[in-house]
């Protein structure tokens, strides 16, 4: 299993661009989540997605849109980006049956808006 | 919002010694997780502790859980220079979907 992977593991935007952070899971999870981590603020919840077809707000959702078509994937959308966006994200999943509530994360993505 | 707060920020201690981490947190819970993240990685699940458990173990790990004063303790003994990360508590805030981290203590360990 590959696990959850990210692409691109890097990133440079100028302000306005728009642009897709991919996300996948190969362990069929029904759970996935965006974060994003900035120094000294440690992982602050992006989106979330409890199943194909079902997507939620976390606490810092403006300026991200985010769907579910598929189980293995979850994009991550910058609308419009902004310098306040600079961040590392991390997707993450999960099994959503309550058999065990540990997250797998993947590698991040570094994003850079100037 | 319903963060941990670990504490110490940072702690510098040599191989062998013991290193623990604290974190306290705001609101009721079902579990409590500890993750590592080593430099320019994801996070790493390293041990999960539910609400009715006072202490639990997993190899040189050990975790305990007060509920009555909202807080945690992460003990690492005989630390390696491997154990140099940072470390997170994550609680789930009465609900099992999402998790909010704590800011982290990053730890090193010197030879």
């Amino acid at each position: 299993n590959a696990g959850v992977t990210q692409t691109p593991k890097f990133q440079v935007l100028k302000t306005g661009q728009s642009m897709t952070l991919q996300c996948a899971q190969d362990m069929n999870h029904e759970y996935m989540s965006w974060y994003r981590q900035d120094p000294g603020m440690g992982l602050r919840l992006i989106h979330y997605s409890v199943g194909a077809g079902i997507t939620d707000q976390g606490e810092v959702p403006n300026g991200y849109n985010v769907s579910r078509s598929t189980t293995e994937d979850f994009p991550l959308r910058l609308l419009s980006a902004a310098p306040s966006q600079t961040s590392v994200y991390f997707c993450a999943s999960m099994v959503a049956d309550g058999s065990s509530y540990e997250q797998y994360f993947g590698p991040g993505t570094r994003l850079t808006v100037t | 919002s319903q963060q941990g707060e670990e504490d110490p920020q940072a702690l510098s201690i040599q191989e062998g010694e013991n290193a623990t981490m604290n974190c306290s947190y705001k609101t009721s819970i079902n579990n409590l997780q500890w993750y590592r993240q080593n430099s320019g990685r994801g996070l790493v699940h390293l041990i999960l502790i539910r609400s009715n458990e006072r202490e639990k173990h997993s190899g040189r790990l050990r975790v305990t859980l007060d509920t009555s004063k909202k807080s945690s303790s992460l003990l690492i003994t005989a630390s390696r220079a491997a154990d140099t990360a940072s470390y997170f508590c994550a609680t789930d805030g009465g609900g099992y979907s999402t998790l909010t981290f704590g800011k982290g203590t990053m730890l090193l360990v010197s030879p």
